[in-house]
């Protein structure tokens, strides 16, 4: 039973498409997060929600656009898809106190 | 400007040795710090963390020590087992993670030689 599930775990599109990512936990958590692993393995925090509201924005390009419908849901559109935007991107939940982090399989998004 | 740095790409041990995983940090505001373990094609897993108000914590065969002093936690496996093959990434975090905002270092690749 999977605590924090993505879809789809990969993505192939074209330059200038748009395209979403979901995301679901099943924890009762009421935080999520997405994060962005790029090509160097570097992982960053792009947004977290708190009960569907936003709380964190880590300066990424307004073509991403994050929607929390429920606080077990948070999905990523990402608009206007440039080749820098190939990565994995990491759906994450964390509890009260948000220490530890629950991520789920992440997303392989390439894009040609 | 990395905040969380772990210096070592990859590290070889021989099972049943001890595996030690290095982490330095920049920002005195942290104050939890947190390792994870990463498996490919999986999301990272949450392995063990440490409050700055201790140096020390203690789960099985993971040991993590933090020196606030110098800016520096390590991660200690032992004894090292095949399964423990994978990247490790340390975490860290302000305000006991109130921002909910976890920094994460570069990765550590461990790869345990039967």
């Amino acid at each position: 039973d999977t605590a924090v599930s993505q879809t789809p775990k990969y993505l192939v599109t074209q330059m200038g498409n748009d395209k979403s990512i979901k995301c679901e936990q099943n924890l009762g958590h009421d935080t999520m997060y997405w994060y962005k692993q790029d090509s160097k393995k570097f992982l960053k925090i792009m947004f977290s929600y708190n009960n569907k509201e936003l709380i964190i924005n880590e300066t990424v390009p307004n073509r991403f656009s994050p929607k929390s419908p429920d606080k077990a849901h948070l999905n990523l559109h990402i608009n206007s898809l440039e080749l820098g935007d190939s990565a994995v991107y990491f759906c994450a939940s964390s509890g009260a106190g948000g220490n530890e982090q629950f991520f789920g399989p992440g997303t392989r998004l390439t894009v040609l | 400007d990395q905040q969380v740095k772990q210096n070592s790409p990859s590290l070889s041990v021989q099972e049943g040795r001890i595996s030690i995983l290095n982490c330095d940090y920049t920002n005195s505001m942290f104050d939890y710090f947190l390792w994870y373990k990463k498996y490919p094609a999986e999301g990272p897993t949450f392995l063990i963390s440490i409050s700055s108000i201790k140096d020390k914590n203690e789960d099985g065969r993971f040991t993590v020590f933090l020196n606030k002093s110098a800016k520096h936690l390590s991660l200690h496996i032992v004894p090292s087992q095949p399964g423990d093959s994978a990247v490790y990434f340390c975490a860290a975090t302000e305000n006991g993670g109130a921002t909910n905002k976890l920094i994460f270092g570069t990765g550590t690749l461990l790869a345990v030689q039967p």
